[in-house]
C-alpha cells in the first residue's frame, strides 16, 4: 500500500461549485500533513498545513482525522484559476500522493 | 530572502555521460529532499538530507545516482551514465527542521536524456 493515497480524478466543475478531495495515509506516526498546488510543468506551491484537526483560509478548508488516517480539501466557489494539481504530502520524510486534477470550466 | 534555487533550469545529456543538478535551499533551512516527476505523473521521493548527512535514501536508485549535501554550498544530485529512462523533471525542497516544518520547492531541473 503506498503511503499517502489520492483519487487521481480529474473533478470537472463548473465555476462556483464546492469540490472536495481526500487522501488517505498509512503512516500513522506521520505528525503533519500539507496540500500543495501544481500548475502545469510548474513546481509545487504551498497551499495549506495541516498540523491538527483543520485549517481554514478563505474558500480553502483543510481537515484531518486522524482515527481514520485521512485529509481533505474543500474548495468553495470554485474559480477557472482553481484548475490545477492538488498534492497532499505528509511527513515524515515528506511523502506526497500522485495528485488529484482539478478543472474548473465556465 | 531568495527562494530554493535550483540550477541548471534544463539540461540536456548524451546518453552514458554524467549529469548534476544543484539546489540551494531558502536561507536558514537546513534540510533538503529531492524528487522526480514523470510527465503526467506524481512527485517521487528520492532522498532527504539534512547538511552532511542523508537521513533517508530510500527512493533512490541503487545505481548511478547518489546525493549530497555538504557543510557550504548546494545540494547536489549526481546521476552517472544517463539513460533515456532518467529523462524527467527533478525537483528539490527545502524545510527549516524535520517534523511539522513546511517545505517550499525550487523551480525544478528538465533533465533529457537524448
Amino acid at each position: 500500500r503506498k503511503e499517502v493515497e489520492q483519487d487521481p480524478g480529474p473533478f470537472n466543475v463548473p465555476e462556483g461549485a464546492t469540490v472536495a478531495f481526500n487522501c488517505t495515509y498509512s503512516n500513522s506516526a506521520s505528525q503533519s500533513f500539507f496540500w500543495y498546488r501544481q500548475d502545469c510543468r510548474k513546481e509545487p506551491k504551498l497551499l495549506m498545513s495541516v498540523y491538527s484537526s483543520g485549517n481554514e483560509d478563505g474558500r480553502f478548508t483543510a481537515q484531518l482525522n486522524r482515527a481514520s488516517q485521512y485529509i481533505s480539501l474543500l474548495i468553495r466557489d470554485s474559480k477557472l484559476s482553481d484548475s490545477a494539481t492538488y498534492l497532499c504530502g505528509g511527513y515524515n520524510k515528506l511523502i506526497f500522493g500522485a495528485g488529484t486534477r482539478l478543472a474548473v470550466h465556465p | 530572502n531568495a527562494g530554493v534555487m535550483q540550477n541548471p533550469r534544463h539540461l540536456v545529456r548524451r546518453r552514458g555521460q554524467e549529469a548534476r543538478l544543484r539546489c540551494s535551499p531558502m536561507k536558514g533551512h537546513s534540510h533538503v529532499y529531492w524528487y522526480r516527476q514523470l510527465p503526467e505523473e506524481g512527485l517521487k521521493f528520492m532522498v532527504y538530507l539534512q547538511k552532511e548527512n542523508i537521513i533517508d535514501e530510500s527512493g533512490m536508485p541503487k545505481e548511478r545516482f547518489s546525493a549530497e549535501f555538504p557543510k557550504e554550498g548546494p545540494s547536489i544530485l549526481r546521476i552517472q551514465q544517463v539513460v533515456r529512462g532518467d529523462s524527467a523533471a527533478y525537483f528539490c525542497a527545502s524545510s527549516p527542521r524535520d517534523q511539522n516544518a513546511e517545505a517550499f520547492f525550487g523551480q525544478g531541473t528538465r533533465l533529457t536524456v537524448v
